[in-house]
């Protein structure tokens, strides 16, 4: 069984300021990891994900995550945030032959002016 | 390409009525398709998933059902809504090859209001 750990369910943060979403998850075989955004009444996007070989990964908007496989992390960073950031991000899970990803609660992050 | 569209966009619907919620793929053939459900200021729970034609799972026991009539199309529905079926429905699809890592895909949702 996978599960995925958000610890942060709100995260504010000023403008250009750095930011960092925690990610932790559990399983017994070898992952892939995914970091999603949903914009208000959207779908979710796909920011970045991990499935092997080098484990800083960058994806759009400016986001990276690090793979961490002994604490079992993919935190989300920015080094400067902007208001266009304000959405809810979802890290997911899943592994080889496995059709379901494994979700976390979200994180909604907040950009103050 | 590969597009998702998912309707209609928002829906109210009085409890007890009956409803069905369409979504489809475009630019793929057989696709894993999934339906997920957000209720407010709550995450995601995965209610249907589909490896093909006439082979759905249920991930959580309630009054919805779901239905592939075709390959790339997924429908869910309900006989009758209760007030707790509202919330935002998300439509997903991945790759079936092993090499997709099952990375989903999602439509715009459909925002339901049972009144």
């Amino acid at each position: 069984a996978q599960s995925v750990t958000q610890l942060d369910s709100q995260v504010p943060v000023f403008e250009e300021a750095p930011v960092e979403l925690r990610c932790n998850y559990s399983s017994s075989v070898s992952v892939y990891l995914f970091w999603y955004v949903q914009y208000p009444n959207q779908g979710l996007q796909l920011l970045l994900k991990y499935l092997s070989g080098s484990t800083l990964v960058k994806g759009i908007n400016g986001f990276e995550a690090e793979f961490n496989k002994s604490q079992t992390s993919f935190h989300l960073r920015k080094p400067s945030v902007h208001i266009s950031d304000t959405a809810e991000y979802f890290c997911a899970v899943g592994s080889f032959g496995n059709e379901k990803l494994t979700f976390g609660t979200g994180t909604r992050l907040t950009i103050i002016p | 390409s590969q597009t998702i569209h998912q309707w209609p966009a928002t829906l109210v619907q009085p409890v007890g009525s009956p409803l069905s919620l369409e979504c489809t793929v475009e630019g793929t053939s057989n696709p894993n398709l999934y339906w997920y459900r957000q209720a407010a200021g709550r995450g995601l729970q995965l209610l249907f998933y589909s490896i093909g034609i006439d082979q759905i799972s249920s991930e959580v026991p309630q009054n919805l059902s779901a239905s592939r009539p075709q390959d790339r199309q997924f429908i869910l529905s309900s006989k009758k809504l209760l007030l707790s079926d509202s919330g935002f429905y998300l439509c997903a699809w991945s790759a079936t090859h092993l090499s997709s890592y099952n990375e989903q895909f999602f439509g715009p949702g459909t925002r339901l209001t049972v009144l």
